[in-house]
């Protein structure tokens, strides 16, 4: 079956540690991104990635870092800078070689706990 | 003001009711509206996928837009427990050949037997 994985489903670090979160899809999906999700609030972009080797950053980006060094794969690492890393991660992806406008497919997410 | 607004519930009713979910948006470049499902620690699955004003019907949903006042509206008939989930409403934008999709806070709804 097709589709997104994402791990660890739940994650717990203490606070000063980097922790990096792994995505991957086998798709063969061109475009992939990272959201983060927090209660009473829309996702909210934190990277993108359009083509291997390439990235960009979204919405909220600072504290955040990515690699995209495999077609099918898009690490995460939550820095230390991050002020409030505590929230639900999801990585999706897109075939943008198909349209612009292809919706999006999503992992189930990793919950990460930083004490 | 938020490019997309959604009211984010708790919506509860009985089972076999008519549901409506609604979201505004701001910006009249927008062109795609999308509406996600999302079950309690999932990810988003895409539900209605729509491009110009008017309705769309996919079994017991029906995705609604209205442009002329920057509406889009998702009702669900008939329903079921099992549709007890958030429903994220979003569109897209096309930015420096990015296709950059907007979400809304979402709305919970909860189906009661």
């Amino acid at each position: 079956d097709g589709g997104i994985t994402q791990s660890p489903k739940y994650l717990f670090r203490k606070e000063g540690q980097n922790v990096t979160l792994s995505c991957e899809q086998n798709l063969n999906h061109d475009a992939m991104y990272w959201y983060r999700q927090d209660p009473g609030q829309g996702l909210r972009l934190i990277y993108y990635s359009q083509i291997v080797n390439d990235f960009q950053k979204g919405d909220i980006a600072e504290g955040y870092s990515v690699s995209r060094e495999k077609k099918e794969s898009f690490p995460l690492t939550v820095t230390s800078a991050q002020k409030n890393p505590t929230a639900f991660y999801l990585c999706a992806s897109s075939d943008r070689g198909s349209s612009y406008n292809s919706p999006l497919h999503f992992g189930n997410g990793t919950r990460l706990t930083v004490t | 003001q938020k490019e997309v607004e959604q009211d984010p519930g708790p919506l509860s009713v009985p089972e076999g009711a008519i549901v409506s979910l609604n979201c505004t948006y701001s910006n009249s470049a927008f062109q795609y509206f999308m509406w996600y499902r999302q079950y309690s620690r999932k990810g988003p699955e895409l539900l209605m996928y729509t491009y110009s004003s008017g309705n769309k019907e996919d079994g017991r949903f029906t995705a609604q837009v209205d442009k002329s006042s920057k509406y889009i509206s998702l009702f669900i008939r008939d329903s079921q427990p099992s549709d007890s989930a958030t429903y994220l409403c979003a569109t897209n934008l096309l930015s420096g050949g990015y296709n950059k999709l907007i979400f809304g806070a979402g709305t919970r709804l909860a189906v009661h037997p």
